[in-house]
């Protein structure tokens, strides 16, 4: 079955430790996006990448890295300069929904801190 | 302004009610509109796209005005399966690409029995 795939579900981070989230899809989707969801709030864009070896700051990407080395695979690390890392973070990629480009996620990963 | 603006609700209907969410968004160059659909603490999901004539998906309709820039979507004949959190979805960019989507904090909607 194609899909998105993240792992692990969840996840707890130490203060000053960095932590990533791995993402992988096997739907051939070029642009792939990583997203934070905090309670009661809309999705805010961290980073995307529309092809690999390349990616662009979203708009809240600071205290977060990311690498595009391969089409199926977008991790997504969260460093200790992010003060306020306990959220939903969902991996997307783009594919055609009828005549319009959207976005499908993988399950999320929540982030604890302790 | 926030770029998509939604009641966020709760609506708490009972079943089989006809319910309306609605949706405005600031950025007049958007090509591209969407309602998602996410469960407690899941992922969203696509629900559908909005399309300028309007558009209907069984008992989901969706309507797009331009001029006001407002989307809708209207449920008929609510199930309890319809209790989620509903986003409305909008691209940046008047390419009508995906690339970068901006989505809404959300209605809730609650369907008794």
């Amino acid at each position: 079955d194609g899909g998105i795939t993240q792992s692990p579900k969840y996840l707890f981070r130490k203060e000053g430790q960095n932590v990533t989230l791995s993402c992988e899809q096997n739907l051939n989707h070029d642009a792939m996006y990583w997203y934070r969801q905090d309670p009661g709030q809309g999705l805010r864009l961290i980073y995307y990448s529309q092809i690999v070896n390349d990616f662009q700051k979203g708009d809240i990407a600071e205290g977060y890295s990311v690498s595009r080395e391969k089409k199926e695979s977008f991790p997504l690390t969260v460093t200790s300069a992010q003060k306020n890392p306990t959220a939903f973070y969902l991996c997307a990629s783009s594919g055609l929904a009828g005549a319009q480009e959207t976005q499908y996620f993988g399950p999320g990963t929540r982030l604890l801190v302790l | 302004r926030k770029e998509v603006e939604q009641d966020p609700g709760p609506f708490n209907v009972p079943e089989g009610a006809t319910v309306a969410f609605n949706c405005t968004y600031s950025n007049s160059a958007s090509q591209s509109f969407f309602w998602y659909r996410q469960d407690c603490r899941k992922e969203p999901k696509l629900l559908m796209s909005v399309y300028s004539s309007g558009n209907e998906d069984g008992r989901f309709t969706a309507q797009l005005n331009r001029a006001s820039q407002y989307i809708s979507l209207l449920i008929r004949d609510s199930k309890l399966s319809d209790s989620a959190t509903y986003l409305c979805v909008v691209n940046r960019r008047s390419s009508g690409s995906a690339r970068q989507l901006t989505f809404g904090s959300g209605t809730q909607l609650t369907v008794l029995p």
